[in-house]
């Protein structure tokens, strides 16, 4: 079945360094999206992808998909405290409505 | 966006009693989906919550464990039943707008 793997698992950077998360899928996706979770919180929608190449950007994060549709990137520029979580990429699973989502990438920012 | 609630936030249960978890939303949606996560893991789906049909089960997930019922656009409840310690998780309802989702606060669950 269809499956997203993440990149890395868990990192942990300095204040002010940047960070970068990779999706990976081995199908072409119809679209890609981004979640964050908090800890102890649930995951909050991000952003949403659609077009090939297709790079959006919210203040200090930039999403990115691939030219085939099979990755996605999300880079978060001097990173801070307040983005520690888990990112989640997630795409809907073929001819259906449900989101698979890939493993996550857990983000810890030290001051 | 959606906004969800769900109840109740926590909850401590006795191997072999059932819980059941409500999920309300703010406006009517046609698609609801109940998730479960592990500490430090990603969601796995349980199931899609139909309005008006019984609900869409993954595989690994059985309607005599986890019945559901979605009886209207705004509500859906999970019950997770004849409890176990390896039912410990924390459930998560979401419904979806479009392609996107929106999630409840979640419901952590310990059983004993």
């Amino acid at each position: 079945g269809q499956q997203v793997m993440q990149i890395p698992q868990y990192q942990h950077v300095q204040e002010g360094e940047d960070f970068t998360t990779y999706c990976n899928s081995s199908t072409t996706l119809s679209n890609i999206q981004w979640y964050k979770q908090r800890p102890g919180g649930h995951p909050v929608f991000l952003i949403q992808l659609v077009k090939s190449g297709e790079v959006k950007k919210q203040k200090r994060l930039t999403f990115q998909f691939g030219e085939a549709k099979k990755n996605s990137s999300l880079h978060i520029t001097a990173t801070q405290t307040t983005d520690v979580g888990t990112y989640f990429c997630a795409s809907p699973s073929y001819n259906t409505d449900k989101l698979i989502f890939g493993t996550g990438t857990r983000l810890q920012v030290f001051p | 966006s959606a906004v969800i609630s769900q109840k109740p936030s926590r909850d401590i249960c006795q191997r072999g009693t059932s819980l059941t978890i409500q999920c309300q939303v703010d406006s009517q949606v046609t698609m609801m989906f109940w998730y479960r996560q592990q500490p430090g893991q990603s969601l796995t789906l349980i199931a899609t919550a139909n309005q008006g049909s019984e609900a869409t089960y993954e595989s690994g997930f059985v309607i005599d464990k986890f019945p559901i019922s979605r009886p209207n656009l705004t509500f859906s409840t999970l019950t997770v039943s004849n409890m176990s310690p390896e039912d410990s998780s924390i459930y998560l309802c979401s419904a979806a707008e479009a392609d996107t989702q929106y999630f409840g606060p979640g419901t952590r669950l310990t059983v004993l």
